[in-house]
């Protein structure tokens, strides 16, 4: 079965730049998706193909992507961005979807 | 603004069946999107479950396809899942979602999530 690798947690102190990462085999020809999610509530997109930001996600939010890694980047973190982050691809085929097994953010 | 709104027992039993409901508003279901289902056990990550068309095309996790049913009711504006026999590892919050075809293929939005435990 296809599989998405996250590291399980990333901290970094306010205003720094936090960088989550998400490897799979299938990511050169599948787009992937990032969800934030707090404590007790539902997931968020917060980015989509790749780089794409949804309207309403504040501009320090980005995305990038390179070979068979993906990489949410958080451009000076605020104590309010703390929450898991969940990478969503697809394997080549395009028909079983996948989550990695989600990176929690600390901020210091 | 489209909004998702899952019901359903929050203790089944083992080897029984649980079945959610999800309610759409502010969209007809009627459109080009898949409405599916995605789990997460308490403390772990997320398992996406299966994803349907309003034609009933189903795509699943190999994984659950087994035990899985989805359905989708056009005139009441909401779908279905139920996974047959159930055992402790089914427990968790259950969300309903929306997806769009493979230039959308993100989840959004997504149901606050219902809790179900499996448990005798």
């Amino acid at each position: 079965s296809y599989e998405l690798t996250q590291p399980p947690s990333v901290s970094v102190s306010p205003g720094q730049t936090a960088r989550i990462t998400c490897s799979g085999d299938a990511l050169p020809k599948q787009y992937a998706y990032w969800y934030q999610q707090k404590p007790g509530q539902a997931p968020i997109l917060v980015m989509y193909k790749d780089r794409e930001r949804p309207s309403g996600i504040p501009e320090r939010f980005s995305g990038s992507s390179s070979g068979t890694k993906v990489t949410l980047t958080i451009s000076g973190v605020q104590a309010e961005d703390e929450a898991d982050y969940h990478c969503h691809s697809a394997d080549s085929t395009g028909t079983y979807i996948v989550f990695g097994g989600g990176t929690k953010l600390t901020v210091l | 603004q489209v909004q998702l709104q899952e019901s359903g027992p929050g203790l089944v039993k083992p080897s029984e069946t649980l079945s959610l409901t999800c309610a759409v508003s502010g969209s007809s279901i009627i459109g080009d999107y898949y409405w599916g289902w995605i789990r997460q056990p308490p403390g772990k990550g997320l398992e996406w479950i299966a994803s349907t068309y309003h034609s009933g095309y189903t795509f699943y996790n190999p994984s659950l396809k087994s035990r899985v049913t989805t359905s989708v009711d056009t005139s009441k504006n909401h779908f279905s899942l139920k996974v047959n026999s159930v055992t402790a590892a089914d427990t968790a919050v259950y969300y309903c979602t929306r997806r769009g075809d493979d230039q959308r293929a993100w989840f959004d939005p997504w149901g606050q999530g219902t809790l179900v435990t499996v448990s005798s």
